[in-house]
C-alpha cells in the first residue's frame, strides 16, 4: 500500500537554529514527491517538486532533497515567518486520475514553531 | 487574479440538512479537485475533475456529489450531512501543462461542523 510518513509531528526550534524534517515513503513507482506549506487557516502553499533520487531543490531558507525512500526539508537559520505546517506527499505511477495530480497521496505534516 | 475561490468560510450545519460548497478558480485549470483534512490527518481526496462535464470519485466520495458544467466551477453537495462530515474543505485546482509536477492550487478551506 502506498503511504507517506512525516516526522517528527511537531518540532519547535529557536530562530537561527537550523534543522531537518523527514518524509519517509513507500509507493509503487514514483513519479513524484512534493512538498507544501501550510499556514493556519489557510489552504496548501507549493513549494518543490522532487522527481528522481539525488535531486535537490532550494528556496531561500529551505532546501529539499530526495533519496529512493525518503525526502528531506532542510530549514537553514529559521526566521519566525517560517512557522506553519509543512506538508509532504507522493504521486504513484501506478495510479491514473485521468492524467491529473488526483493520486497525490498526503502525510500528515511536521508542525514547525519558530521562536525569536 | 483571485486564485481559487470557496464559499462559505465557515458553516454549521444540523444532521439530516444539505448544503453546497462553492469553489470556482479564475487561473482556466482544467483540473479540479476537493479534498478533506481532519485533524492529526493526511488530505483526503472527495472527488476530481479533469475538464467540464467530466468527474469522478476519489478516495472518500461517500455522502458526497459533485458537477463540473463549467471549467471555472467545481461545486460539492453535502446531502444528508452527518457528524462524520465534520471537517475542513478545500477546493484546488491544476493545469494539464504542469504535467506530474504535482503543484495545485488551494482555496483557503471551509471549516464545517455538522451537529
Amino acid at each position: 500500500e502506498d503511504q507517506v510518513t512525516q516526522s517528527p509531528e511537531a518540532l519547535r526550534l529557536q530562530e537561527g537554529e537550523s534543522s531537518s524534517l523527514n518524509c519517509s515513503y513507500t509507493v509503487s513507482g514514483l513519479r513524484g514527491l512534493f512538498w507544501y506549506r501550510q499556514d493556519p487557516g489557510k489552504g496548501p502553499e507549493f513549494l518543490f517538486t522532487l522527481y528522481s533520487a539525488g535531486e535537490e531543490k532550494e528556496k531561500e531558507r529551505l532546501k529539499a532533497t530526495l533519496t529512493k525512500k525518503e525526502s528531506f526539508l532542510h530549514i537553514t537559520a529559521p526566521k519566525p515567518e517560517d512557522s506553519a505546517t509543512y506538508l509532504c506527499a507522493v504521486q504513484a505511477r501506478s495510479k491514473n486520475y485521468g492524467g491529473s495530480q488526483g493520486n497525490l497521496i498526503f502525510g500528515k505534516g511536521t508542525k514547525l514553531s519558530v521562536k525569536p | 487574479n483571485a486564485g481559487v475561490t470557496q464559499t462559505p468560510k465557515f458553516r454549521i450545519l444540523k444532521i439530516g440538512q444539505s448544503m453546497t460548497l462553492q469553489c470556482t478558480q479564475d487561473m482556466n485549470h482544467n483540473y479540479m479537485y476537493w479534498y478533506r483534512q481532519d485533524p492529526g490527518m493526511g488530505l483526503k481526496l472527495i472527488y476530481y475533475s479533469v475538464g467540464a462535464g467530466i468527474t469522478d470519485k476519489g478516495e472518500v466520495p461517500n455522502g458526497y456529489n459533485v458537477s463540473r458544467s463549467t471549467t471555472e466551477d467545481f461545486p460539492l453537495r453535502l446531502e444528508l450531512a452527518a457528524p462524520s462530515q465534520t471537517s475542513v474543505y478545500f477546493c484546488a485546482s491544476s493545469w494539464p501543462g504542469t504535467g506530474g509536477t504535482g503543484e495545485l492550487f488551494f482555496g483557503e478551506g471551509s471549516r464545517l461542523t455538522v451537529l
